[in-house]
């Protein structure tokens, strides 16, 4: 069965204090790796994908990057406005089809405090 | 471009009732996925549907169903409501395996 695990359960930083989140996971063949940040009362907004071990993203201040077991969202210089719950979620590989689900992690919760 | 729009936005059922909850695609996608969120966890899978069958589906009971209809959209029904029923239900779609994009949810609650 696939799994997600998150940590830490949640983070409080100052304004500009950089920090990084985990996302270990297990998964019978990987096809994706999936960082969602969620707001208070919003469903997920989608910010990357990864889909090989060495791949990274980027996008303003964060940075996903993956390797065989974990991924990691590296925030730098962060401002109050990156508060937020922020997903990893995997997508397993289903025997050629394009259909599969993501299974979710419980989430890390971000505050920035300016 | 409106994105993926469900309604209602929050609904309140007795125990034992039944409930569907209605989810419009983004535009352009084809797939549509139903996901239940509990407080402060993550999202979990119900199923997903394509061509108006139903593709995959989680470990949830019968009591939930779904239905895709020809212009994509969707509808989930939840039959004899339970009060672990109570939860955030998100809606996402996509264009085959493209990464989905979420609708806001309806918050169900059932007392």
């Amino acid at each position: 069965e696939d799994q997600v695990t998150q940590s830490p359960e949640a983070l409080r930083l100052q304004e500009g204090e950089s920090s990084s989140l985990n996302c270990s996971y297990t998964v019978s063949g990987l096809r994706g790796l999936f960082w969602y940040r969620q707001d208070p009362g919003k469903g997920p907004e989608f910010l990357f994908t990864l889909y090989s071990a060495g791949e990274e993203k980027e996008k303003e201040r964060l940075k996903a990057t993956l390797t065989k077991k974990e991924s990691f969202l590296h925030i730098t210089a962060p401002k109050p406005e990156d508060s937020a719950t922020y997903l990893c979620a995997v997508q397993a590989n289903a025997g050629g089809t394009s259909y599969g689900k993501l299974t979710f992690g419980q989430g890390t919760i971000l505050t920035v405090h300016p | 471009d409106a994105g993926v729009t469900q309604s209602p936005t929050h609904l309140i059922k007795t125990r034992g009732q039944q409930v569907t909850l209605r989810c419009s695609p983004k535009s352009g996608h084809d797939t549509v996925s139903w996901y239940q969120q509990a407080l402060g966890q993550g999202p979990q899978f119900i199923f997903q549907y394509y061509e108006e069958e139903e593709r995959q589906r989680g470990n949830f009971p019968d009591r939930f169903s779904g239905h895709q209809f020809p212009n994509y959209s969707s509808e989930l029904n939840v039959n004899a409501l339970l009060l672990g029923d109570s939860a955030l239900y998100l809606c996402a779609s996509s264009l085959r395996n493209a990464p989905l994009h979420f609708g806001n949810g309806t918050r169900l609650t059932v007392t």
